[in-house]
């Protein structure tokens, strides 16, 4: 495709609901990961996939953050029972291979939890 | 947890006017990265310096790497209103498998 794609845009969930939130990289790319970025800062990596493989999640803050990529290609954030401190923007990028190239970022989801 | 940290964390200058922002790190690395983010375009690439190199430019853009002081400059010249943006460093995890970045310059360039 053109570039990554994220979707949905905006997102406003109920605190205690699921969101899921997802990303289609830039096709051919292996690398795929997930950024969350509070206001003012810079992204914050959450978690990092080779193909479908998940090979680092250090990142995810707590045990309701799961991420996929069953096939290689798209993938899913998803955040289960929403808190507050949960609202942020939501980066997804792909590259070529791992953090040695440069990274392509898709617009973003913007979560917030009321 | 931020390994680059930007310097300054705000700069605003005068069209036409050369930016200077700088970033240092704390970990050995195989390459920098300078990404910019605007509400308009995301968080967009803009040039990546590999650790053999010591200087390198792209347009207007003009990126310098010490390996012994670990830090790098980034260098607009000639700016303008549309290089208003924050500007941010990443270098590789230990691991290579995500980038970490500073907080940031926000850079405000008037017209």
């Amino acid at each position: 495709g053109a570039g990554v794609s994220q979707s949905p845009r905006y997102k406003v969930a109920k605190r205690g609901q699921d969101v899921a939130l997802r990303c289609d990289p830039i096709s051919g790319h292996v690398s795929l990961f997930w950024y969350q970025q509070a206001l003012g800062q810079g992204p914050e990596f959450l978690t990092y996939f080779q193909n479908e493989a998940q090979l680092d999640k250090s990142g995810l803050p707590s045990d309701r953050f799961f991420a996929e990529r069953p096939e290689g290609s798209v993938s899913t954030l998803k955040i289960q029972r929403t808190q507050q401190e949960d609202s942020a923007v939501y980066l997804c990028a792909s590259s070529f291979q791992g953090a040695s190239y440069e990274q392509y970022f898709g617009p973003g989801t913007r979560l917030t939890v009321t | 947890s931020q390994q680059g940290e930007e310097d300054p964390q705000a700069l605003s200058i005068q069209e036409g006017e050369n930016a200077t922002m700088n970033c240092s790190y704390k970990t050995s690395i195989n390459n920098l990265q300078w990404y910019r983010q605007n509400s308009g375009r995301g968080l967009v690439h803009l040039i990546l310096i590999r650790s053999n190199e010591r200087e390198k430019h792209s347009g207007r853009l003009r990126v310098t790497l010490d390996t012994s002081k670990k830090s790098s400059s980034l260098l607009i010249t000639a700016s303008r209103a549309a290089d208003t943006a924050s500007y941010f460093c990443a270098t590789p995890n230990s691991g290579y498998s995500t980038l970490t970045f500073g907080k940031g310059t926000m850079l405000l360039v008037s017209p």
